[in-house]
């Protein structure tokens, strides 16, 4: 069974603090990783994707890969009440289709 | 571009009546994906295309569902009967491939079964 293990939150920050968000996950084979938002009452969204071990940047948005300690996370960096939705991480193993975590609830307070 | 269309948007209707959820996806993408999504057990792939063809319905909770796609611009989740625990959001995806790219979402069907 792969699993991908997020704290379901809430992981309330400050306006313009760096929000973090992370993602540990079983399966050490996994390949590609997802950082999804949902904003309550809509449908995920995709808003970064990382292959590789290190950091990928994207505006506002870092994703982090540890492949060695199987982790991701999401930076969000000056974090806007905006960004208050449910981010979840998915990611690819083996041949299943995408494995997506129960999410994070992120309250940012203005 | 168009998105993946999904519709109804919402469905309400009583125990024992059939249920059919229909889904467009991005055009050119080769993977088509059912999930539902709930407060208790958050998104849940019921089943997949590619090509049309299903590749894993393990998903499928009970055999009162069941999902087609006879062309590579369409594809019904139908519930027949619609019990009450059916209550949850229906999302339909789209991607590339079945691997390593990523999937976009419709807005999903909000579906309540009373």
């Amino acid at each position: 069974q792969k699993e991908v293990e997020q704290n379901s939150g809430p992981l309330s920050v400050p306006e313009g603090a760096i929000a973090s968000l992370n993602c540990t996950y079983s399966d050490r084979g996994s390949q590609s990783f997802f950082w999804y938002r949902q904003y309550s009452g809509k449908s995920p969204e995709l808003i970064m994707f990382i292959y590789s071990n290190g950091d990928k940047e994207d505006g506002r948005f870092t994703a982090q890969l540890n492949k060695a300690s199987q982790y991701v996370s999401l930076l969000i960096r000056d974090s806007q009440p905006s960004d208050s939705a449910t981010y979840l991480c998915a990611l690819f193993s083996g041949n299943t289709p995408l494995v997506f975590g129960k999410g994070t609830r992120l309250s940012v307070i203005a | 571009d168009a998105g993946v269309i999904q519709s109804p948007r919402h469905e309400v209707t009583e125990m024992g009546q059939e249920v059919t959820l229909r889904c467009k996806p991005i055009s050119g993408h080769n993977s088509l994906f059912w999930y539902r999504q709930t407060m208790m057990r958050g998104l849940e792939l019921l089943i997949y295309f590619n090509n049309n063809v299903p590749i894993d319905d393990s998903g499928m909770p009970e055999d009162r569902f069941s999902a087609k796609m006879p062309n590579a611009s369409f594809s019904t989740l139908k519930i027949q009967p619609s019990e009450p625990r059916d209550s949850a959001v229906y999302f339909c995806a789209s991607s590339e491939s079945t691997r390593n790219q990523p999937q976009h979402f419709g807005d999903g069907t909000r579906l309540s079964i009373l």
